[in-house]
C-alpha cells in the first residue's frame, strides 16, 4: 500500500525551464511534508519542507505548494540548472518521525 | 559537509555470509536510523534508535539487527544474507524525535551491498 505517490517517475527539462514535481497522499493525519534531494552516490538531503497549516513555502528557486483539500503537494523549481539533476523524494509524517513515509522518487535531468 | 559517516562504501558477499556495516554521526544528535534503498530507489525505514530505545519496523527480517554502543554510533548486522538483501543501506540521524523542525534527517552516503 503506497501512502505517498509521486509523479512523474522521471522528467527531463531544459536549462532555464520550470520543473514541476507532484505528490499525493492518502493519510489525512499527515501534517509535515519534507522534500529530499538525492544526488548519485550520496544520501538524500532535506531541500524544503512545509507544514499542513501553510499552503506555500519558498526557498530561492524552490517552492513547495500544499493543497490540504485535495491531499496534494508540488515542488516547483524555476530557472532549472544542470546541477539540479537528482532524484527528488516527497515524504510525509503525522508528527512523529518514526512514521515518515517516502514516495518512490522522481528522477530529474536538466539538460544544458 | 559530511557529518554522518558510513563504512564500507561497498560490500560484495555470498549468500549465507554475515556482514556488518558501521555508522557514526558527529552532529550530537539523539536519534539514529537505518534505511534500506532498493534498486528502484524506494526508501524503507528499518530501525530507529533513540536513547537506547529501539523501534523496529515489523517488516524487517530477524536476520537484521542493529547494534549501538552510544548515541553517536549505530551499526547494522545481517546474520545470513539473502539475495534480496542487495540494496543500499543508508544511515541517518536527527536531533531527536518530536516536532518536525527537530526531525530533519541527515543521511550518510550509504553502503551498497551486493549478494551473489
Amino acid at each position: 500500500q503506497q501512502q505517498v505517490r509521486q509523479s512523474p517517475q522521471s522528467l527531463t527539462v531544459w536549462e532555464g525551464g520550470t520543473t514541476v514535481l507532484t505528490c499525493s497522499y492518502e493519510d489525512s493525519t499527515f501534517n509535515y511534508f519534507p522534500w529530499y534531494q538525492q544526488f548519485p552516490g550520496e544520501g538524500p538531503a532535506l531541500l524544503i519542507s512545509i507544514l499542513s497549516v501553510s499552503d506555500k513555502k519558498e526557498d530561492g528557486r524552490f517552492t513547495t505548494f500544499f493543497n490540504k483539500r485535495e491531499k496534494k503537494l508540488s515542488l516547483h523549481i524555476i530557472d532549472s540548472q544542470p546541477g539540479d539533476s537528482a532524484t527528488y523524494f516527497c515524504a510525509a509524517s503525522a508528527g512523529s518521525f518514526n512514521k515518515l513515509t517516502f514516495g518512490a522518487g522522481t528522477r530529474l535531468a536538466v539538460c544544458p | 559537509e559530511t557529518a554522518v559517516f558510513q563504512t564500507p562504501n561497498y560490500h560484495v558477499t555470498q549468500v549465507g555470509n554475515e556482514v556488518s556495516f558501521n555508522c557514526k554521526q558527529t552532529l550530537g544528535h539523539d536519534t539514529m536510523y537505518w534505511y534500506k534503498q532498493d534498486s528502484k530507489k524506494l526508501l524503507k525505514i528499518m530501525f530507529s534508535y533513540n536513547n537506547k530505545q529501539l523501534i523496529v519496523n515489523e517488516t524487517v527480517p530477524r536476520r537484521f539487527s542493529p547494534q549501538s554502543s552510544d548515541k553517536a554510533h549505530l551499526n547494522l548486522r545481517i546474520k545470513s544474507v539473502e539475495p534480496e538483501d542487495s540494496a543500499v543501506y543508508l544511515c541517518a540521524s536527527s536531533l531527536r524525535t518530536g516536532g518536525p523542525s527537530q526531525n530533519t534527517l541527515y543521511f550518510g552516503a550509504g553502503t551498497r551491498l551486493s549478494v551473489l
